[in-house]
């Protein structure tokens, strides 16, 4: 199994600043990560797939980057509405499915 | 637009049986396979099972093999998850999702609660 860890477990970010999330996968997944959003109290949304690929709908402030064992979301300037939760997930090694525990965006 | 709607959750002992469902719309239900992924209260995101689009291969993760079973009825559009033998720690929200094809998850529901309580 595939184990992802996600870093920081909490970021502390003031409005229009950048905020940048790792992910480590214990072994390569390639370019195969997903990176999703979760407000309190709703269902995750797709971000990010492919490692680098927004998902439709999703602003441009949102990026990703890397590729084997090492990725990173960047949100180029907070938006109040990007404070929430983020989560990477791999489909390299299936199953299963695996998340990483999550960074949590908070105003700081 | 794609619609999931769980539907099934409550309140059940452990050592009793819930069976969820997911009403799916805005898609070609059976071209796709379906996910149930889990969150426990205030924890992350755990996947639980998966079903093929023809329902012919199914995986779940060692945590819920032997109890848990997913199903689908591709005339109703719906994916469903029999849950037995539960637990404490099966605690969680279910969420249903729609798979690009066995990768990512592009589209979940708002999830349906399940407590697991004496």
């Amino acid at each position: 199994e595939i184990v992802m860890t996600q870093s920081p477990a909490t970021l502390s970010v003031s409005p229009g600043e950048r905020a940048t999330l790792s992910c480590r996968a214990s072994q390569s997944v390639v370019s195969n990560l997903a990176w999703y959003q979760q407000k309190p109290g709703q269902a995750p949304r797709l971000l990010i797939y492919g490692a680098s690929t927004r998902a439709t709908g999703i602003p441009a402030r949102f990026s990703g980057s890397g590729s084997g064992t090492e990725f990173t979301l960047t949100i180029s300037s907070l938006q109040s509405e990007d404070f929430a939760v983020y989560y990477c997930q791999q489909y390299n090694n299936w199953p299963p499915w695996t998340f990483g525990q999550g960074t949590k965006v908070e105003i700081k | 637009q794609v619609q999931l709607v769980e539907s099934g959750g409550g309140v059940v002992q452990p050592g009793g049986s819930l069976r969820l469902s997911c009403a799916a719309s805005g898609f070609t239900f059976s071209h796709y396979g379906m996910h149930w992924v889990r969150q426990a209260p205030g924890k992350g995101l755990e996947w639980v099972a998966f079903i093929r689009s023809d329902g012919s291969v199914k995986f779940y993760p060692d945590s819920v093999k032997g109890r848990f079973t997913i199903s689908r009825d591709n005339s109703e559009d719906t994916v469903h998850l029999q849950m037995n033998s539960l637990r404490a720690e099966d605690t969680a929200v279910y969420y249903c999702a729609k798979d690009v094809p066995v990768a990512y998850f592009d589209y979940w529901g708002r999830g349906t609660r399940v407590t697991v309580s004496s």
